[in-house]
């Protein structure tokens, strides 16, 4: 089963700050999401990376897919508290149906 | 809003017991996950249905079972609770394409005192 790691853990900042969630795994990925999730809510999907090296912008937040397709990141510019949140990678596991959640980052922005 | 439904929203209810949830996929989606999320913890994978038939099993308990219907609805059954049963259990759908973009329901609350 592939795994997907996503570093930091855990993220305070205060508002107007940058930030970079990583996302990674040792297998390739077909296609990558990554989705925000509030307390008590379900994740939203953001987007989502199918190519390698491929940028895509929303807004403040910038992702990209690694050009060997095993990582992406989540750059967030100028961070705002309605941006806080977890935040999860996920991607279809090869091989087989099972869909492969990253292990989350817990952003927090401090007004 | 997502499309995807889900109730109920909130469940209470005592150990031994058994529940049902219910959930209602994006009209057209013909795969259905469902998920368990404790609190402050990640999304674990239970179950997937896809146009009726089981596709994929995740870490799901013998005491769990889920089923998708005809029209495509899906039901999660949790017997014998316990009190670790407690948590956030999440139906999301997809349309089955290999991108594999799922769209979430808010959840039902689990409660198991």
């Amino acid at each position: 089963t592939q795994l997907l790691e996503q570093s930091p853990q855990f993220l305070s900042i205060q508002e107007g700050e940058n930030l970079t969630v990583y996302c990674n795994s040792s297998s390739v990925f077909s296609s990558l999401q990554w989705y925000r999730q509030e307390p008590g809510e379900g994740p939203v999907l953001l987007v989502t990376v199918v190519t390698g090296g491929e940028v895509k912008k929303l807004k403040r937040l910038t992702f990209q897919f690694g050009d060997a397709r095993k990582d992406s990141s989540l750059h967030i510019t100028a961070a705002q508290p309605g941006d806080t949140g977890l935040y999860l990678c996920a991607g279809p596991n090869a091989g087989t149906y099972k869909y492969i959640f990253g292990t989350g980052t817990r952003l927090k922005v401090l007004a | 809003d997502s499309g995807v439904t889900q109730t109920p929203k909130h469940l209470i209810t005592a150990t031994g017991q058994r529940v049902t949830l219910r959930c209602s996929p994006r009209s057209g989606d013909l795969s259905v996950y469902w998920y368990q999320q404790s609190l402050d913890q990640g999304l674990q994978f239970l179950i997937q249905y896809y146009n009726g038939e089981e596709r994929a099993k995740g870490n799901i308990l013998e005491r769990f079972s889920a089923q998708q219907f005809p029209d495509l609805h899906s039901e999660l059954n949790l017997s014998s609770l316990e009190l670790g049963d407690s948590a956030l259990y999440f139906c999301a759908s997809s349309g089955g394409s290999m991108r594999g973009e799922q769209f979430f329901g808010p959840g039902t609350r689990l409660t198991v005192l």
